[in-house]
């Protein structure tokens, strides 16, 4: 298996284009997960999603950030208009089915480092 | 909610020695997993250890162990025989309770390790 996969790996924008990250989780894994760092809050949870459907959204910033899951190998995260403040480096991450008692490492992907100028 | 605390923004070991790398965190779930993940200066995310709350014997992969000591709420990192590519910011993560599909990640130690 090729891991998850992310693109672009780098992408400048200008403030108040629209921005469109994309995730093809690792085949078979129930939950996909969209992180933010940056070097003033660390690692933070956006949102994830179990078999398509968004669980958890209270991560994202506000309005202008936005993310869909049609199918079980694709998740965008779409950020409009983008801001300066929004650089960072975004990852995706995904999971087999988490149990109390079972090892369910998350597998991240190579990550999108944004900057909006 | 969880909460995970790593109180050393850097450590430095020199090569061939052991390093511990502090965690600890809180949380009122009975049930919950720590997790440990190496981020090298390339910017990927790396799975290291895994140590869950009902575990008795404490987690070892190769030459990381995980020291975990419930009662304390800790969950140490040891690197055994540390190595120049050891070099990293080293996360410490956990999920539980509720919300078991989502980590709560400390802040990081950034390792270096010297020849």
């Amino acid at each position: 298996d090729a891991g998850v996969i992310q693109s672009p790996r780098h992408e400048v924008t200008e403030m108040g284009q629209e921005v469109t990250l994309r995730c093809k989780p690792i085949s078979g894994h129930d939950y996909l997960f969209w992180y933010r760092q940056t070097m003033m809050r660390g690692l933070e949870l956006l949102i994830y999603f179990n078999n398509n459907v968004p669980i958890d959204d209270s991560g994202m910033p506000e309005d202008r950030f936005s993310a869909k899951m049609p199918n079980a190998s694709f998740s965008t995260l779409k950020i409009q208009p983008s801001e300066p403040r929004d650089s960072a480096v975004y990852f995706c991450a995904s999971s087999l089915e988490v149990d109390h008692l079972t090892n369910t490492e998350a597998f991240f992907g190579q990550g999108t480092r944004l900057t909006v100028v | 909610a969880q909460k995970i605390t790593q109180t050393q923004p850097g450590m430095f070991v020199q090569e061939k020695e052991a390093v511990t790398l502090d965690c600890t965190y809180d949380t009122s779930d009975p049930s919950y997993g720590l997790f440990w993940y190496k981020q090298p200066s390339s910017g990927e995310m790396i799975f290291l250890i895994y140590q869950g709350s009902y575990d008795q014997q404490n987690a070892t992969e190769g030459r990381y162990s995980l020291n975990f000591q419930k009662a304390r709420k800790s969950a140490n990192l040891v690197i055994s025989a540390s190595q120049l590519g050891d070099s990293a910011m080293y996360f410490c993560a956990m999920n539980g309770g509720s919300t078991l599909g989502r980590l709560y990640f400390g802040r990081g130690t950034q390792l270096t390790v010297w020849p």
